[in-house]
């Protein structure tokens, strides 16, 4: 039971665009649509930010988008502002079981 | 409001065991799914599995069977989580966080409590 796949590490300037990937295999990623993606703060609990591959919870700003091609998922975030700065996890069923990706640092420069 | 409120942090000795719990409030406790992930210092999630709030059945992640019991007691709407015979390496913050999806399970969690730190030290 891998680990999905995640840069270790992302980042930009305030008001330009990221996009962290998180490349799994047909048997999780790829073979279902329980793509989910989670922002933690240091010493926080991670919140969900996209369900179900491309869904928004209620009160998630637009600027963040969840999409999937294949094997590999991706989170972008447009318009970055500061307290965007956080881990970021992809996360994905995997028939019976669950996967988190090895998260992702973004800095906001 | 939904509130996933958890007990406090531990300080345990090799061996020993430690029951720690989740108080759900504000929804149907049995209508959601609960899970458990752990997070090691400094180190990513990691789904430990989850447990059947109607049934009580647990579900146990790979690496997460035998010392780690999944548990309920509805009449308080509580989770809960033991681990016994504790390593240092059992060292992390546990997580529950509640299935967004009721009456079913889709494995996305829309609400975290706010993590127990388990520490094992001799």
């Amino acid at each position: 039971q891998s680990a999905l796949t995640q840069p270790r590490s992302v980042s930009g300037s305030p008001g330009q665009s990221v996009t962290i990937s998180c490349t799994g295999t047909s048997s999780d990623v790829g073979g279902y649509n329980y793509v989910s993606w989670y922002q933690q703060h240091p010493g926080k609990a991670p919140k969900l930010m996209i369900y179900d591959v491309s869904k928004r919870p209620s009160g998630v700003p637009d600027r963040f988008s969840g999409s999937k091609s294949g094997n590999t998922a991706s989170l972008t975030i447009s318009g970055l502002q500061a307290e965007d700065e956080a881990d970021y996890y992809c996360c994905s069923y995997a028939g019976s079981h669950v996967v988190f990706g090895g998260g992702t640092k973004l800095t906001v420069l | 409001q939904v509130q996933l409120v958890q007990s406090g942090s531990e300080l345990k000795k090799p061996g020993a065991s430690v029951k720690v719990s989740c108080k759900a409030s504000g929804y149907t406790f049995t209508s959601y799914a609960m899970n458990w992930v752990r997070q090691a210092p400094g180190q990513g999630l990691e789904w430990m599995g989850w447990i059947n709030t109607n049934t009580g059945n647990p579900t146990y992640a790979q690496g997460f069977t035998g010392r780690f019991v999944f548990s309920l007691d509805t009449s308080v709407s509580t989770a809960y989580l033991q681990i016994s015979s504790l390593k240092a390496e059992d060292t992390a913050v546990y997580y529950c966080a509640r299935d967004w999806a009721a009456f079913g399970v889709v494995w996305e969690f829309d609400y975290w409590g706010q993590g127990t730190l388990v520490t094992v030290s001799s």
